[in-house]
């Protein structure tokens, strides 16, 4: 079964600092990588997605997310946040299950930009 | 584009009694799912289906029901409301039964049982 582990619940920064959010997962198969964003009392949208390829993926706003597999990492990164990254983080992974892809999502973690 | 659409956004149950929340997708996608969120637990999955006529069980899936009678509605039901189901439910969609893409998610039922 798979797992994802995502390390800091909480994270509170000032604007301008760099941010990085670890994700590790557990899957033995061949893995694709998401993170979502939940910014306050709105949905999950897509940050960013690794399926293959360049393992240091660009995604919307800044983020990037570097693939380790040897370390079965995800982490997510940001060179200088925003009072507007106030918001919840979550990592994912799709793993196989009956021939579909069933995603699996971690914790979570709550980040907080202070002005 | 609507995208995924929830129904309704609030609601207070007693223990007890049914519900059922709605969604659909105008995206003709194949799989949806239903996740429940709970402070300090993420997402879980309660049932999800990779087209009409075709559900299956996720982590969490005991209180709820689902079917798929078309490809565009998703609903989930509560039969006898317990307290332990208040949560915020999000109802999910990707396109393709057994692709690999990342979902698309609706605004979400804010669930109180009292």
């Amino acid at each position: 079964a798979q797992s994802v582990s995502q390390h800091n619940h909480h994270v509170i920064l000032s604007e301008a600092a760099s941010l990085e959010l670890g994700c590790n997962y557990s899957y033995g198969g061949t893995v694709n990588l998401f993170w979502y964003v939940q910014y306050p009392g709105q949905h999950l949208q897509l940050l960013l997605k690794y399926f293959s390829g360049d393992p240091l993926v660009k995604g919307i706003k800044g983020f990037e997310a570097e693939f380790i597999k040897s370390k079965f990492s995800f982490n997510l990164r940001k060179p200088s946040v925003q009072w507007s990254d106030t918001a919840e983080y979550f990592c994912a992974v799709n793993g196989k299950t009956g021939g579909s892809y069933i995603p699996t999502f971690g914790r979570g973690t709550s980040l907080i930009v202070h002005p | 584009n609507a995208g995924v659409t929830q129904t309704p956004k609030f609601q207070v149950l007693k223990t007890g009694q049914s519900m059922t929340l709605q969604c659909a997708q105008d995206m003709n996608h194949e799989y949806m799912s239903w996740y429940r969120q709970d402070p300090g637990m993420g997402l879980r999955l309660i049932h999800y289906s990779v087209g009409a006529g075709i559900t299956d069980q996720g982590e969490v899936p005991n209180g709820y029901n689902v079917s798929r009678s078309t490809t565009e509605d998703f609903p989930l039901r509560l039969l006898s409301a317990a307290p332990s189901q208040t949560s915020v439910y999000f109802c999910a969609s990707r396109t393709g039964a057994y692709s690999n893409q990342p979902q698309h998610f609706g605004d979400g039922t804010r669930l109180s049982i009292l």
